[in-house]
């Protein structure tokens, strides 16, 4: 079966840095995305793992174990535009469908 | 920068009666996939298109749904007719061959 776990919701000081965990286990995989959603809109790319390790785009950064079906999206110098939902997806099948976890709602305070 | 649209931005309709959903999807890209994401749930795969034919469909595709590329730009996806609990909002991506899927603003169907 096809399977996205991550936490429901984290909340997180203006500053400060969070690491958001996702785990999967699915019957394919071709590489882990990660998704920045607001309510009411479209999911926005901010990262593609495909190999082990640590990707670093400015402030976000995301990880990915292969082995351990597990990935991290850690995000430094929080603001308050980052209070939305992130979305861990795993790109799965010959075509590269992607199968979305539930999102993690993050909410930023000052 | 080059982006996925979508018309409309929301679609209010009857049960019972068809709409059509339309995107445009990146020029130079070559897989689009329509997803659906129901209020306060996670974004479900729907279909993926490829060479002018289906290539992946779930098992929410049923035979009420369909998509169509009618020309080299357009790419629509079709319900036949609604049931309340096709309400939701429908994002369209596209995506060259490696990489990400770009998706677009999305259309919210309401079914009344």
């Amino acid at each position: 079966g096809q399977n996205i776990d991550q936490p429901t919701e984290m909340t997180a000081t203006e500053g400060a840095i969070v690491q958001i965990n996702c785990t999967y286990q699915t019957s394919g995989f071709n590489g882990l995305f990660w998704y920045q959603q607001h309510a009411g809109e479209a999911p926005t790319f901010l990262s593609y793992n495909v190999l082990d390790g640590l990707e670093e785009k400015g402030r976000f950064s995301s990880f990915l174990s292969r082995s351990k079906g597990y990935s991290y999206l850690l995000l430094k110098e929080l603001q308050m535009k980052d209070s939305a939902s992130y979305l861990c997806a795993v790109f799965s099948g010959g075509y590269n469908k992607l199968i979305f976890g539930a999102g993690t709602r993050l909410a930023v305070h000052p | 920068e080059p982006e996925v649209t979508q018309t409309p931005s929301h679609q209010v309709t009857q049960m019972g009666q068809e709409v059509i959903l339309r995107c445009v999807p990146i020029s130079n890209h070559l897989y689009f996939y329509w997803y659906r994401q129901i209020l306060g749930q996670k974004v479900e795969f729907l279909v993926s298109f490829y060479n002018n034919e289906i290539s992946e469909k779930s098992e929410i595709f049923d035979d009420q749904f369909s998509v169509e590329r009618p020309d080299g730009s357009n790419f629509t996806l079709k319900i036949r007719s609604t049931k309340l609990e096709d309400s939701a909002m429908y994002f369209c991506a596209s995506r060259l061959t490696s990489g990400g899927q770009f998706f677009g603003p999305g259309t919210r169907l309401t079914v009344l």
